[in-house]
């Protein structure tokens, strides 16, 4: 079953504008993740927040986490072409007594030069 | 940095024909994972395992079997390939439990 439900599933930019994209999710967890996806390549991680963290940088990302909401979003600030990519948000947390790692369906983000 | 290798990056293969997929970890790692990612739907799990010749089904096991007898290695396993089961696999493993996936490169498979 699919957690995290990003939004928007598509989003387009031009260079050095700021990117946001969201996350929702329905049960508790331990972290939430973002990873990033070059086309047809691996996903690669990006930045973890825990559940007991509201707010995260690292560089030009920014995430925050509402675990009130179960949501989070992440900011690209200042965007480049190289930013162009999917990005996915996970969860991760013990569940029916096995630990996993659920992943949305992703952000398709086109940044153009 | 860790690197997670997976063998193919592109295969083809036929309705029917038994299909391994192969992921190998250099970093010690004791678990590791067997995503595929189809737009739209994207990563589902399929198994996972913790440690050698341990392994947990994920949520989309149907038709696919693993193996892990080594614990740097992680193998899919195709019994019967279908047509639907064309798709991007991904391997990933980490050192424990909550810290950050490693990716492999993914390995697209198209059955005809």
């Amino acid at each position: 079953s699919q957690q995290g439900e990003e939004d928007p599933q598509a989003l387009s930019i031009q260079e050095g504008e700021n990117a946001t994209m969201n996350c929702s999710y329905k049960t508790s967890i331990n972290n939430l993740q973002w990873y990033r996806q070059n086309s047809g390549r691996g996903l690669v991680h990006l930045i973890l927040i825990r559940s007991n963290e509201r707010e995260k940088h690292s560089g030009r990302l920014r995430v925050t986490l509402d675990t009130s909401k179960k949501s989070s979003s992440l900011l690209i600030t200042a965007s480049r072409a190289a930013d162009t990519a999917s990005y996915f948000c996970a969860t991760d947390a013990w569940t029916s007594g096995t630990y996993k790692y659920i992943f949305g369906t992703g952000t398709r983000l086109k940044v153009l030069a | 940095d860790v690197k997670v290798t997976q063998s193919s990056r592109y295969l083809v293969k036929r309705t029917g024909e038994k299909v391994f997929l192969e992921c190998v970890q250099d970093m010690d790692h004791e678990n590791m994972f067997w995503y595929r990612q189809d737009p739209g739907l994207g990563l589902r799990l399929i198994y996972f395992s913790y440690d050698v010749k341990m392994k947990e089904k994920g949520d989309i096991p149907e038709g696919y079997s693993v193996s892990r007898e080594k614990k740097e290695r992680f193998s899919l396993i195709l019994e019967s390939a279908s047509t639907n089961q064309t798709s991007m696999y991904l391997c990933a493993s980490i050192d424990r439990l909550g810290s950050p996936l490693h990716f492999g490169n993914g390995t697209r498979l198209t059955v005809t």
